[in-house]
């Protein structure tokens, strides 16, 4: 069965201090993997996707297929980064059916 | 272009009761995936609806049920409420069955008494 996993329910760091978010997930085939983002009082929205291996608002996320894991990092950190961050898998059977982790609280200290 | 619309945006029932809940997708967007927010359980996907057909379904029981219009607006109504069904339903609208790119809607907050 899929499942993915972000052990920090709360984060905290300063601002210009690195960030990381941690996100595992199981699943036993191929997985797509997102972050999505929530800032307080706006929609859900995709922040990136492994796929695109690009780089959104300085946030990167590296696939390690051989840890399960699909991290956000920045190396920065500002203000306007604080918000709801989620990690996402999707099973490619043709269908739109995301499964996400329970969020990480991420909040940047002036 | 205008983003995912739901409504009603909030909902009060009492236990017992059914409730529908309307999404519309992006125009030009045909999969609609439904996925209700809950603090206990986080995001859970319902179910997603492609030209009219229910392509896939999340682990819930049958109370929870979907459909989608020739236009692509789609419903979802739970019959015989619970607390428990208590939660945010969100709404996601993709262009392809398997466009992984899911734009959200800003959800229909319902509370069952």
């Amino acid at each position: 069965a899929q499942r993915v996993t972000q052990p920090e329910k709360l984060l905290s760091v300063f601002k210009g201090a690195p960030v990381e978010l941690k996100c595992n997930y199981s699943y036993s085939g191929s997985p797509e993997l997102f972050w999505y983002v929530q800032y307080s009082r706006q929609r859900l929205q995709l922040l990136l996707r492994h796929i695109s291996r690009e780089s959104i608002k300085g946030f990167t996320a590296d696939l390690n297929k051989g840890e399960t894991s699909f991290h956000l990092k920045k190396p920065f950190a500002q203000e306007e980064d604080s918000a709801m961050y989620y990690c996402a898998l999707s099973v490619i059977t043709g269908a739109n059916n995301l499964f996400f982790g329970t969020g990480t609280r991420l909040t940047v200290i002036p | 272009k205008a983003g995912v619309t739901q409504t009603p945006r909030y909902l009060i029932k009492t236990r017992g009761q059914q409730v529908t809940l309307s999404c519309s997708p992006i125009s030009g967007h045909r999969s609609v995936s439904w996925y209700q927010q809950t603090p206990g359980q986080g995001l859970q996907f319902l179910f997603e609806y492609f030209s009219e057909t229910q392509r896939n379904k999340g682990n819930f029981p049958g109370r929870f049920s979907g459909r989608q219009f020739s236009n692509s607006r789609s419903e979802m109504n739970v019959s015989t409420l619970e607390l428990g069904d208590s939660a945010l339903y969100l709404c996601a609208s993709s262009l392809e069955l398997a466009g992984l790119e899911q734009y959200f809607g800003p959800g229909t907050r319902l509370t069952v008494t």
